[in-house]
């Protein structure tokens, strides 16, 4: 069974800053895929950004970047120059590839406020 | 991107009648679909996975015949809380991915059930 662990319930930054948000999971599968969910206050679940564990460069969207170190199996999510709209809970998620469970395990999620 | 909706947003339902949640997606065809319970500042809790044409499967503790689903056809699955209380408040969240890969989850906008 798969595990995903946010290790930060709550975190903050002001806004233009970078903030990181921790994940590690734990799998026994060699093929996966991860991504980061973000949930704004409506409540509407969004994708972030997603990472194929065959590709080794770190996935890229705009703003948000993620640093995946396989072997250590952690999945961090960056987000640069941090703006109002991205105060929401932020949740990792891992889903086997092909010949897996494709049932996704959620993390326990990170609340992020930013201030102004 | 793929868009998935839910109906209705909102419902209020007296204890003991049953209410039922759609969840379609709209512009693409979900061999699976999920459905979740959020409690408050809280994860995602898995109760079902449903495909299309076969009976779902439910996670552990999830009562099947308290909460029914049926995934009619490739766009739209329904759950059905029967005899509903006011333990079953709670927020109900669809989603659907593409078996295919990469597995993201497409994630419908939710519905808040209040049993009085």
């Amino acid at each position: 069974a798969q595990t995903v662990t946010q290790s930060q319930p709550e975190m903050s930054v002001q806004e233009a800053e970078t903030v990181t948000l921790s994940c590690t999971y734990d799998t026994s599968e060699n093929n996966y895929y991860l991504f980061w969910y973000k949930q704004p206050p409506s409540r509407q679940m969004i994708l972030v950004i997603r990472q194929e564990a065959y590709k080794q460069q770190n996935a890229t969207e705009n703003r948000f970047s993620v640093n995946f170190q396989k072997a250590a199996k952690s999945f961090s999510l960056k987000i640069s120059d941090s703006q109002l709209g991205d105060t929401a809970m932020y949740f990792c998620a891992f889903n086997a590839g092909s010949g897996g469970s494709y049932i996704p395990t959620f993390g326990r999620g990170t609340s992020l406020i930013v201030h102004p | 991107g793929a868009v998935v909706s839910q109906h209705p947003s909102r419902v209020i339902c007296k204890s003991g009648t049953s209410v039922k949640i759609e969840c379609r997606s709209l512009d693409f065809q979900a061999t699976t679909m999920f459905w979740y319970r959020q409690f408050p500042k809280q994860s995602l809790m898995l109760m079902a996975t449903s495909n299309e044409g076969s009976k779902a499967t439910y996670e552990q503790g999830v009562e099947k015949d308290k909460f029914l689903i049926n995934h009619a056809s490739l766009t739209l699955s329904t759950l059905t809380v029967t005899s509903a209380h006011p333990e079953d408040s709670s927020f109900y969240i669809c989603s659907a991915s593409l078996v295919l890969g990469p597995y993201e989850q497409y994630f419908g906008p939710g519905t808040r059930l209040t049993v009085t």
